[in-house]
């Protein structure tokens, strides 16, 4: 799997919006871009994924460059149930099985 | 909303001992996963079953390791003989195909403790 970059920690205030970028140089045309994240003792949970368009979702939106080299995932305004681990995985459509490979991801601190 | 369950909750026992984790994935889905998190590090793939088979599994997933579908709603599993490196969460997960596209969702984990 492709591999991807992100800032080991980001801070925000609550009710403001978060970007949180990936970078993903070596992405290939078939790589889907998935984000995941994991809240305090839990299991990960899925977010949003995408292939070149801009996608939103009722949790979050993702912006992927024009060169899909990069992304960032947006949450529209940070409650304190967003901090979590983010994690950016690139999966590609045509191998099967479908494993995550999780990197250390960003981990979000929400400041009330 | 379905959600994946896993039992159980915690588990602690001594080395050397078998476990069985159990998992009960989202009723329609087809694809079944086993991750594992080590306190403070990252998540772990183990491996991936699909039609009563594994599909890929991971170095991780040695001899001590086997997974099962034994009545068609639990996925289970099994540490043979368990050792002290063994302790982690243990998510199970599933999703409805084996593509890059779905989604996986993931149980809220079993703690393993081995003493």
């Amino acid at each position: 799997d492709a591999k991807t970059t992100q800032p080991n920690s980001m801070e925000s205030n609550e009710e403001e919006p978060v970007h949180l970028p990936c970078n993903h140089s070596t992405i290939s045309g078939t790589d889907y871009i998935h984000w995941y994240r994991q809240l305090p003792s839990q299991g990960p949970e899925y977010v949003i994924h995408g292939l070149t368009s801009n996608v939103n979702n009722r949790m979050a939106s993702l912006a992927i460059a024009e060169d899909r080299k990069s992304s960032t995932l947006i949450l529209h305004r940070a409650t304190l149930r967003d901090a979590a681990v983010y994690y950016c995985i690139l999966r590609d459509v045509r191998t099967g099985a479908n494993n995550l490979f999780f990197g250390t991801g960003t981990r979000l601190t929400v400041i009330p | 909303e379905p959600e994946v369950t896993q039992t159980p909750s915690h588990q602690v026992t001594q080395m050397g001992q078998e476990v069985i984790l159990r998992c009960v994935p989202i009723s329609n889905h087809l694809y079944f996963y086993w991750y594992r998190q080590i306190l403070g590090q990252k998540v772990e793939f183990l491996v991936s079953f699909y039609n009563n088979e594994i599909s890929e599994k991971s170095e991780i997933f040695d001899d001590q390791f086997s997974v099962e579908r034994p009545d068609g709603s639990n996925f289970t599993l099994k540490i043979r003989s368990t050792k002290l490196e063994d302790s982690a969460m243990y998510f199970c997960a599933s999703s409805p195909t084996g593509t890059g596209l779905a989604p996986q969702y993931f149980g809220p984990g079993t703690r393993l403790l081995v003493l």
